[in-house]
């Protein structure tokens, strides 16, 4: 199976402030990597596919890079509702792996 | 638009099966490439990805769970029915089903759940 590792495991940020998460994939995977954000007792909600593709209705300050092993989140601007957990995934080979999380918190 | 609803028992017994039911709407699981898949997570724990099924039948198991997982669906009923036997209290989680929709671009074919249902919240325990 490839492993996702997520970095960090947990942060603390401010409103307004800019955020990367970053993933790293045991093995290449090109861009076959999605990330989603999951809210305290929600589902997890799709942001980003194919390393870099916004899904539709997702803000633009959301933005997803890399290639390979190495992934990034970005948000550019945090606001309140971004608070959550968010997880990377890939989809290169079966079986689809999921990082352990990056908790947003605030600061 | 589509939609998705676990359903299921909320409370099972260490060795029983664990027999849970995907309802969705919005789309066909008989025609063009689409899927149906169950992902769960343990209380205050990560995603875990289990199964899939996709339009043309295909399945692909957790390799870790293959052994007791089966996953079948009914297009006529807009179902998919997941099994897991000898269920065990580690097994406690939210079950999720998603569906997962695939786009081609630059000639890669990729895959992601892009509609999830709210989740089924199964307990293991005698």
């Amino acid at each position: 199976d490839i492993q996702m590792t997520q970095s960090p495991s947990s942060l603390s940020a401010s409103v307004g402030e800019r955020v990367t998460i970053t993933c790293r994939a045991s093995q290449p995977i090109t861009t076959y990597m999605n990330w989603y954000l999951q809210k305290a007792g929600k589902a997890p909600e799709l942001l980003i596919y194919g390393a870099s593709n916004l899904q539709s209705g997702v803000p633009s300050r959301f933005s997803g890079s890399g290639s390979g092993t190495d992934f990034t989140l970005t948000i550019s601007t945090l606001q309140p509702e971004d608070f959550a957990t968010y997880y990377c995934q890939q989809t290169y080979t079966s079986p689809w792996t999921f990082g352990r999380g990056t908790k947003v918190a605030v600061k | 638009q589509i939609t998705l609803k676990e359903s299921g028992p909320t409370l099972v017994k260490p060795t029983q099966t664990l027999t849970l039911t995907c309802n969705f709407s919005g789309f066909s699981l008989s025609s063009s490439p689409v899927a149906v898949g169950w992902i769960r997570q343990p209380p205050g724990k990560a995603l875990e990805w289990l199964a899939v099924i996709y339009w043309n039948d295909d399945k692909r198991y957790s390799p870790s769970l293959k052994t007791r997982l089966t996953i079948t669906k009914d297009t006529s009923k807009s179902q998919v029915v997941l099994s897991m036997t000898n269920m065990d209290p580690v097994d406690t989680a939210t079950y999720y089903c998603a569906h997962e929709a695939t786009l081609l671009s630059l000639g890669l074919r990729y895959w992601f759940f892009d509609v999830w249902g709210r989740g089924t919240l199964v307990t293991v325990s005698s």
